[in-house]
């Protein structure tokens, strides 16, 4: 059972927007930056959103995240059928049993 | 631009050990924490361990703790787990992962691990 809730699946026509959901707590997403990775099948994950919702150069517009308490959101405008991957979110957790937190994943399905 | 490969993964009977390396380089290593994180197959991404840029701190998940040693060798841009005890529900593919102020933004390739008889 993983530290984050992430919806385990999401699905969305080509053009359209999806969000994903990831909920902590306060010794986690309460008190640090979020990021976002995506992993295309067989591959490595990679970094698409940092500090809640910064993008790394490279990364397009269509991605962006926020933060709000202990929650975060992933969103994806525009969708492509190369965006179908697994989407995590990650972030430190500063609890006694401290270091880096993911939540269990989801499955991002562009109908 | 920033590179990390993982080796030294394989297959390990049961109460084995294995020692894991993660080459580093584009980037100032002896400068930034690295990450070793964990994928079993088909599940989600589970970290590990985690050290600072100087090894003067780790940080270990409950599941490894006591079993799994991680360490880094500045001179040589490199970066270790040593796994000891190792159990069926190790096995996975296993990264290195580079920190950024506690966050990952880079990740190696992956080494597998498979923990068999």
């Amino acid at each position: 059972q993983s530290v984050l809730t992430q919806p385990p699946s999401v699905s969305a026509a080509p053009g359209q927007k999806v969000t994903i959901s990831c909920s902590g707590s306060s010794s986690n997403i309460g008190n640090n930056y979020v990021s976002w990775y995506q992993q295309l099948p067989g591959t490595a994950p990679k970094l698409l959103i940092y500090d809640n919702n910064k993008r790394p150069s490279g990364i397009p517009d269509r991605f962006s995240g926020s933060k709000s308490g202990t929650s975060a959101t992933l969103g994806i405008t525009g969708l492509q059928t190369g965006d179908e991957a697994d989407y995590y979110c990650g972030t430190w957790d500063s609890s006694l049993s401290a270091g880096q937190v993911f939540g269990g994943g989801t499955k991002l399905t562009v109908l | 631009q920033v590179q990390l490969v993982e080796s030294g993964g394989g297959v390990v009977q049961p109460g084995g050990s294995l020692r894991l390396s993660c080459a580093a380089s584009g980037f100032t290593f002896s400068s930034y924490g690295m990450h070793w994180v964990r994928q079993a197959p088909g599940k989600g991404l589970e970290w590990v361990a985690f050290i600072r840029y100087d090894g003067s701190n780790k940080y270990y998940a409950d599941s490894v703790k006591g079993r799994f040693t991680i360490s880094r060798d500045n001179s040589k841009n490199t970066l270790y787990l040593q796994m000891n005890s190792l159990r069926a529900e190790d096995t996975a593919v296993y990264y290195c992962a580079k920190d950024r102020f506690r966050e990952i933004d880079y990740w190696g390739q992956g080494t597998l691990v498979t923990v068999s008889s």
